[in-house]
């Protein structure tokens, strides 16, 4: 069974589109999150979720918002879609709220290619 | 603020031998979590082995061991007897609370057969 999985596992877009991106996991983790990799593999944290509730959020433009329908679910909608938003946006989850033995379990990745 | 740097973007071995990819780190807690992910060309992010700050023995896990340096911030990861397999993207990444990790650049390690 899949315990992080993304959908879709490709996306290519037009400029100025609106696109979401699924995530589920079946860990029965706490809290989830989306990360995104750069063309140059640079992986930083966007968002992450506490049950539902967003807890951080790293400056990320107000285009994106990420939705958490219930605790096995964080979604990314994108809004106006630009060049730079091309990428690899990895969804990930961990059982632990606060503390720092945090082991965090990632998809596999969704390829965002915006033309 | 936490940062993380890994100064090796690209290394190469020969099968079978021990590579080390090195990686420093700054953070001003006492304790935290430090991690080194794997992501071969599949794309997926796998986690190779874990230090708790707190524990002075270094982490072992297999042909994976780390030298966990902590007045120097200091968290390589050795590869001993390295197989085809491990040719990957590996990252080195910091967990202090505030629930989120922090990663390095990366290092992109091949081994030649």
């Amino acid at each position: 069974d899949t315990a992080v999985s993304q959908t879709p596992k490709y996306l290519v877009t037009q400029m100025g589109n609106d696109k979401s991106i699924k995530c589920e996991q079946n860990l029965g983790h706490d809290t989830m999150y989306w990360y995104k990799q750069d063309s140059k593999k640079f992986l930083k944290i966007m968002f992450s979720y506490n049950n539902k509730e967003l807890i951080i959020n790293e400056t990320v433009p107000n285009r994106f918002s990420p939705k958490s329908p219930d605790k096995a679910h964080l979604n990314l909608h994108i809004n106006s879609l630009e060049l730079g938003d091309s990428a690899v946006y990895f969804c990930a989850s961990s059982r632990l709220g606060l503390a720092e033995d945090n082991e965090q379990f990632f998809g596999p990745g969704t390829r965002l290619t915006v033309l | 603020a936490q940062t993380v740097t890994q100064s090796q973007p690209e290394m190469s071995v020969q099968e079978a031998e021990t590579v080390t990819l090195s990686c420093t780190y700054d953070t001003s807690e006492s304790n935290y979590y430090l991690f080194w992910y794997k992501q071969p060309p599949s794309r997926q992010m796998i986690l190779v082995i874990r230090q708790e700050a707190y524990k002075q023995q270094n982490a072992t896990e297999n042909r994976f061991s780390v030298n966990f340096q902590k007045a120097a911030k200091s968290f390589s990861l050795k590869i001993s007897d390295s197989q085809l397999g491990d040719t990957a993207m590996y990252f080195c990444a910091l967990h202090q609370g505030a629930q989120k990790l922090v990663f390095g650049q990366g290092t992109r390690l091949t081994i030649n057969p």
